[in-house]
């Protein structure tokens, strides 16, 4: 049973333009919620969290929303850089140390 | 560079070998995980470590044996494993806090024959 789901699993954008990454999740225990980015033959380094008591984060170039009704997160990356280019792991836990993540979704930007 | 040390990088074994995946953090985290990646699949959790006492095992078929000697060390000890056992193997540690960031290795690559 997915409880994470990342439904594009890939996704182009240009060069300083927005990139906006989608998550949705099933399960309503979940109070942290995660983004984590994996270049190839590295493991996942961790981006930016929010809790469920708020509804954004913001750390420079990355914001996460969080819309708890709908259950739904998504992480914008301003201005998208060549660098970014990479999987990113949506991932939530109910604060026991149980992290779930979803499938991932492959960002390219374009120079 | 990262700040969780897996060794090997790669392993290849056959399914009668006994081998054991190795895993270091000196962030002072309590808590240490494996995980499981298949391609194109997200990391699946294996097991959580916290204070050096198992808390978490996701089911794990017992040909996987996991270890926290000490508070900076965690093993996986591997026995007549299976060919769909060929995975990356993640590990990762973080505060033993509710919802602090995991900080992951870069995985052993592991291949069944």
């Amino acid at each position: 049973d997915q409880q994470v789901k990342q439904n594009s699993p890939s996704l182009s954008v240009q060069e300083g333009r927005i990139s906006i990454l989608n998550c949705d999740y099933t399960n309503s225990m979940f109070d942290y919620f995660l983004w984590y980015k994996k270049y190839p033959a590295e493991g996942p380094t961790f981006l930016i969290s929010i809790s469920s008591i708020k509804d954004k984060n913001e750390d420079g170039r990355f914001t996460v929303f969080l819309n708890k009704s709908a259950k739904h997160l998504s992480l914008h990356i301003v201005p998208s850089q060549p660098g970014d280019s990479a999987v990113y792991f949506c991932a939530a836990s109910a604060g026991n140390n149980d992290m779930r993540f979803g499938a991932g979704t492959r960002l390219t930007v374009k120079p | 560079d990262t700040e969780v040390t897996q060794t090997p990088k790669h392993l290849v074994m056959g399914m009668t070998n006994k081998k054991s995946l190795k895993c270091e953090q000196h962030m002072g985290h309590r808590a240490m995980y494996w995980y499981k990646q298949k391609a194109k699949k997200p990391p699946e959790l294996m097991f959580v470590y916290s204070y050096e006492k198992l808390s978490i095992n996701e089911s794990v078929p017992s040909r996987f044996s996991p270890e926290c000697p000490n508070s900076s060390l965690l093993n996986l000890h591997l026995h007549a494993l299976q060919p769909e056992d060929s995975a990356l193997y993640l590990c990762a540690s973080s505060q033993a806090d509710r919802g602090r960031p995991q900080h992951f290795g870069d995985g052993t690559r592991l291949s069944i024959l």
